[in-house]
Formats: C-alpha cells, structure tokens, sequence
C-alpha cells in the first residue's frame, strides 16, 4: 500500500515558538493532502485540505494564520504551527490522496508546548 | 450535529466475545472506510466498502455497507486482546465534491484476557 511518512514523530517546544511538521508521500503523488488534528481518545478533526500548488482550504475555526500550511510539491506538504500555546499541544495527523477516494495517513506527530 | 454517528463510544469485554460497531447517518455516502489506530500512530484502513448492501470480510471482521449507503458496521467475532484499539469509521459524501472524509466519533475498544 501507499505510504506516508512524517517528520518529526515528536516534539517539544517552548511557548511563543514555531514548529514546522512535514508529511511525505513516498511512493506515489499526492495533488490533495489533509492535516487532522486528533485529542486523547477522540477521533481525528480535520484541519485543513491542501492541493499542491494552490492555497489551503481552512475548516471553520481552525486560524489560518496559526496554522500554516504549504503543499509545494506533490510529495510534500508542511504544518506551521505559529507561536504556539500550551493549548496546541496535540497529536496532528496527516493523509494523502493521489486520484482516487482513499486517504493514506501518517504516523502522526505528537506536539507538546511547554 | 455529527454527520456520521459511531457507537458504542467505548467497549469493554472479554476475549473470545462477539461485538459490533454502528455508524449512522442520515446522509448518503459514496464510499465508507474503516480504520483501526493504536495509540500514538496513525489510522490504519482495514476496508473500503462502495455498493449498498455490500459485505466484506477480513479474518474475523466483517464490514457491511447498508442498502442505502447510509450507515455501517463492524462485526468482531471471538474478539481477542491483539484487537484492542480505537475504531474508526468515515466516509465520502456522495453530495460533496472535495472528497474529504466525514469521521465518526470512534470507539475505543479494550479486549480482556
């Protein structure tokens, strides 16, 4: 199957800080990826829908200019997380889609702001 | 409002026991999914159902697509601690054109020796 990876797995920030977060498509080409963010035995929320090359579709609630997204290349796409809070502390997940209806997701990386 | 109801939200039972995991919707979906995640990774896709009425099944597990297409299930049979987990169900709208995927609540599922 399609595999995605992203980078990194964790990470710890102070507040006020930014931290980027990338997701890779590894063997194949995603034109839509989409950034989930997932609390504690919840399910995931989506955040944003990214295609390469064109700007990022927000969900409602969700502050474009918090969190940043880019979706330069057809393998690539990355999360800004813009000074963050302690509140943005979280498990944010993300999934590609080459041309079909199946999303292939990440491993997730794990924000913690201190 | 919750476009895609899953219930239970939490499950707890021995090993060797039966269950099922509902989604409802009152919304026609043009395809289904369902993932499995452990803690601290990703989703995992255990099936894509498409045709109303469809039944598909992986080892124990056994995925159906309602007639209408508008709400599933998951059967375990002889549950065992390895399907411990959180269960997600989700799917693609067939009114919407962006084919984001409409996530059910979850049901974390514990599995006791």
């Amino acid at each position: 199957g399609a595999v995605v990876s992203q980078h990194p797995s964790r990470v710890i920030c102070k507040s006020g800080t930014s931290v980027k977060i990338e997701c890779r498509s590894l063997d194949f080409q995603a034109t839509t990826m989409f950034w989930y963010r997932q609390f504690p035995k919840k399910s995931l929320m989506l955040m944003a829908t990214s295609n390469e090359g064109s700007k990022a579709t927000y969900e409602q609630g969700v502050e474009k200019d918090k969190f940043l997204i880019n979706h330069a290349s057809l393998t690539l796409s990355t999360l800004t997380v813009t000074s963050a809070h302690p509140e943005d502390s979280s498990f944010y997940i993300c999934s590609a889609r080459s041309g079909g209806k199946t999303q292939y997701f990440g491993p997730g990386t794990r924000l913690l702001v201190l | 409002t919750q476009l895609l109801e899953q219930s239970p939200q939490f499950l707890s039972i021995q090993e060797g026991e039966n269950l099922t995991v509902y989604c409802n919707s009152s919304s026609v979906f043009s395809s289904l999914q369902w993932y499995r995640q452990e803690p601290g990774e990703g989703p995992v896709l255990l099936v894509t159902v498409v045709t109303g009425g469809e039944v598909k099944k992986l080892k124990r597990l056994t995925f159906q697509f309602g007639d209408a297409r508008k709400d599933s299930s998951l059967h375990i049979t002889a549950a065992q601690p390895g399907d411990t987990g959180l269960y997600l169900c989700a799917g693609v709208l067939s009114s919407g054109n962006t084919g984001k995927l409409i996530f059910g609540q979850g049901t974390t599922l514990q599995v006791k020796p």
